[in-house]
């Protein structure tokens, strides 16, 4: 079965240094998102793209954030300037369709430690 | 902003009782998910729920939706320990088509079946 892929899976970087979370969407999906996950809460959203474009994002997707999809099958997630406080468990999901009966699918995720 | 609130958030339950565990949401919806998260994994979905008094089943868990009371239950029959998980209700915010359509996760609740 398709599945949305990640690396790496674990990721220990210094504060103020970059990070590039890279994704696999499956490969029929046309929607594309990152959420993270702190430690113990709740998933939170960041960012959705469409059609090699934004379309929506988070108040936390600040100007550190940006993403690309650089071919057609990588999704990344750049995080310029990592802060202590970006530490947490990124996921990259996918959709087939924005609605209906599509569920987001979500990768394995990478786990972030800044230190 | 969109709420999603969950409760309990933490659930200890013998094998073999039963429990229903609550997803309220803030506003319009009609499209809700249920995923379950294993320590340290990903997000599998569970359930889609794509209208009011939509009901699913699989295995030991009913999922439900009710659309005017913004109200989703997620029943667990005769627990087995396998259920330990922490299990996240999401809403899909009605939007403009092709605009991503971002998910707003529940809280969480954390199941522990005790043998």
């Amino acid at each position: 079965e398709p599945e949305v892929t990640q690396t790496p899976s674990h990721q220990v970087t210094q504060m103020g240094q970059e990070v590039i979370l890279r994704c696999v969407p499956i490969s029929n999906h046309l929607y594309f998102y990152w959420y993270r996950q702190i430690l113990g809460q709740k998933v939170e959203f960041l960012v959705s793209f469409y059609n090699n474009e934004i379309s929506e994002k988070s108040e936390i997707f600040d100007d550190q954030f940006s993403v690309e999809r650089p071919d057609g099958s990588n999704f990344t997630l750049k995080i310029r300037s990592t802060k202590l406080e970006d530490s947490a468990m990124y996921f990259c999901a996918s959709r087939k369709t924005s609605g209906g009966t599509d569920t987001q699918y979500f990768g394995p995720g990478t786990r972030l430690t800044v230190l | 902003e969109l709420k999603v609130e969950q409760n309990p958030l933490f659930l200890s339950m013998q094998e073999g009782k039963n429990y229903t565990i609550y997803c309220n949401y803030s506003t319009t919806s009609d499209r809700l998910y249920w995923y379950r998260q294993d320590p340290g994994k990903s997000l599998e979905s569970l359930f889609v729920l794509l209208s009011n008094g939509a009901v699913k089943q699989e295995g030991r868990l009913m999922a439900s939706l009710d659309t005017k009371a913004r109200l989703s239950t997620l029943h667990i029959t005769a627990a087995v320990h396998d259920l330990s998980a922490t299990y996240f209700c999401a809403v899909d915010k009605n939007g403009v088509p092709n605009t991503g359509n971002q998910f707003y996760f529940g809280t969480g609740t954390s199941l522990t079946v005790i043998p």
